[in-house]
């Protein structure tokens, strides 16, 4: 069964620290994992995914099939980086995406 | 212009009744889905729909119900509401495949009283 997990329900950090969002997930095969982002009072948006191995944000985040993760890292947080994030599995066709519980990260000043 | 729309934005109704949501996607994509986003925040899918075939999330009660139209179009009927259902319901579309990115709504806000 598909199944991913973010530990901390709230996260606090200070503007100018790092941050690292951490999620695991299960899948017996080879998923896609994404990491969705929820900005106060607006719709879930794609933040980044493992395949395009990309930065956005200054976020970034590394699959570790060994360790079965997938978390998300900025070495240095801003204000605006406030939201809920949402780590996300998919399957193989024909199987539905799979959130995590969500993480909410609180930068403070 | 907005790529996936949904409508009402918020909903208020009685224990009892039927109601709908409405939502479009000019993306010219094939799938839709529809999620359930409780109070704590936890997202919840409830149905993924292309042309084909309809996943459902067997956790999901009968009441709910999806309707597709047409491709653009994936609305959500919920029968006899109860006071469980309150929560923000986000419509969602992509492109059939593992691993295409999907292009959610504003969400609509349902209050059951």
């Amino acid at each position: 069964a598909q199944r991913v997990t973010q530990p901390e329900k709230l996260l606090s950090v200070f503007k100018g620290a790092p941050v690292e969002l951490k999620c695991n997930y299960s899948y017996s095969g080879s998923p896609e994992l994404f990491w969705y982002v929820q900005y106060s009072r607006q719709r879930l948006q794609l933040l980044l995914r493992h395949i395009s191995r990309e930065s956005i944000k200054g976020f970034t985040a590394d699959l570790n099939k060994g360790e079965t993760s997938f978390h998300l890292k900025k070495p240095f947080a801003q204000e605006e980086d406030s939201a809920m994030y949402y780590c996300a599995l998919s399957g193989g066709y024909g199987q539905n995406f799979v959130f995590g519980p969500g993480t909410r990260l609180s930068v403070l000043p | 212009d907005t790529a996936v729309s949904q409508t009402p934005k918020y909903l208020v109704t009685q224990m009892g009744n039927d109601k709908s949501i409405k939502c479009e996607q000019n993306l010219g994509h094939d799938t839709m889905y529809w999620y359930k986003q409780d109070s704590k925040k936890f997202l919840k899918i409830m149905f993924s729909y292309n042309n084909k075939e309809l996943i459902i999330n067997e956790t999901v009660p009968n009441r709910f119900s999806p309707k597709s139209p047409d491709k653009a179009h994936l609305n959500l009927h919920i029968n006899s509401l109860e006071l469980g259902d309150s929560a923000v319901y986000f419509c969602a579309s992509s492109h059939t495949g593992q691993g295409n990115e999907q292009f959610f709504g504003p969400g609509t806000r349902l209050t059951v009283l």
